[in-house]
C-alpha cells in the first residue's frame, strides 16, 4: 500500500512570502503529524491532527498553522517565512498511537 | 516541553562490532519508539515499545523500554556497512511524539 506522500519535495521561498505543504497519509490513518527538522534543533514537533480536529501543538509561533481534511489529508502553512524556517518539514501518519507512526519523506524548504 | 536527551551523539565503529544508544528523559513516557533516518528520507520505524522493562527485537535490533519509563536503550548487533544513518528515540504521550537528538553511526568495512 502506498505510504506517506508529501508534495512538494522541493521548495524555494523568498523572506515574507507564505508557502503551503500538502500530505496524504496512509489510506486508513487518520491521525496525521507535522515536524520541522534542522540541523541545529532536531525534529521538533508542530501539530497533530485527528478527524479535522488539531489535539496537540507544539511550541511554534502563529504564522505556523495546520488543517486536516475530511479524507485525512492535511497541509500545514507558514506565513511571513523567515529565513530561519528553512528546513525539512515531515509529515507522520497513524493508524493509532501503539503502531508509531510513518513518515514521508520531507519537503525541503528553502527559504531566501 | 519535554525533552529527551540522547547519547552518544556520533559513534565511528568497525563493521561487525555492537552499537549501544540510549535515551533518557525528565518526564515518563506511554511508548518509546527508535527509528532510523537516511539521507534525505524521512524516518523509519525501527522498534516500538509499549511497557516498562519491555524488551524487543527485530533482526540485529534489540530495545528495551526501561522500568523508570524515563529512558530506552537500543543495541545493533554485529554491525553492517548499511546500519549507517541518525538513530533516533522518540517518547510518546498521547499522540505527542517528541525526538532525541539523533545518534549519528558511522561504520568502517
Amino acid at each position: 500500500k502506498a505510504g506517506v506522500t508529501q508534495t512538494p519535495r522541493y521548495l524555494i521561498k523568498t523572506r515574507g512570502q507564505q508557502v503551503t505543504l500538502s500530505c496524504s497519509p496512509i489510506s486508513g490513518h487518520r491521525s496525521v503529524s507535522w515536524y520541522q527538522q534542522t540541523p541545529g534543533q532536531g525534529l521538533q514537533f508542530l501539530f497533530e491532527y485527528f478527524s479535522e480536529t488539531q489535539r496537540n501543538k507544539g511550541n511554534f509561533p502563529g504564522r505556523f498553522s495546520g488543517r486536516q481534511f475530511s479524507n485525512s489529508r492535511s497541509e500545514m502553512n507558514v506565513s511571513t517565512l523567515e529565513l530561519g524556517d528553512s528546513a525539512l518539514y515531515l509529515c507522520a501518519s497513524s493508524l493509532a498511537q501503539r503502531y508509531g507512526y510513518t513518515f514521508g519523506s520531507g519537503t525541503r524548504l528553502t527559504v531566501v | 516541553g519535554q525533552q529527551l536527551n540522547q547519547s552518544p551523539q556520533s559513534m565511528f565503529i568497525q563493521e561487525g562490532e555492537d552499537v549501544s544508544m540510549n535515551c533518557t528523559s525528565s518526564s515518563i513516557f506511554n511508548t518509546w519508539l527508535w527509528y532510523k533516518q537516511d539521507p534525505g528520507e524521512g524516518p523509519v520505524l525501527l522498534i516500538a515499545l509499549y511497557k516498562a522493562g519491555e524488551l524487543t527485537s527485530n533482526g540485529r535490533l534489540t530495545a528495551q523500554f526501561g522500568i523508570t519509563r524515563k529512558d530506552s536503550f537500543l543495541n545493533i548487533s554485529a554491525s553492517i556497512p548499511s546500519d549507517v544513518g541518525i538513530y533516533f528515540c522518540a517518547g510518546l504521550n498521547n499522540n505527542d511524539m517528541r525526538f532525541g537528538a539523533g545518534t549519528r553511526l558511522t561504520v568502517k568495512p
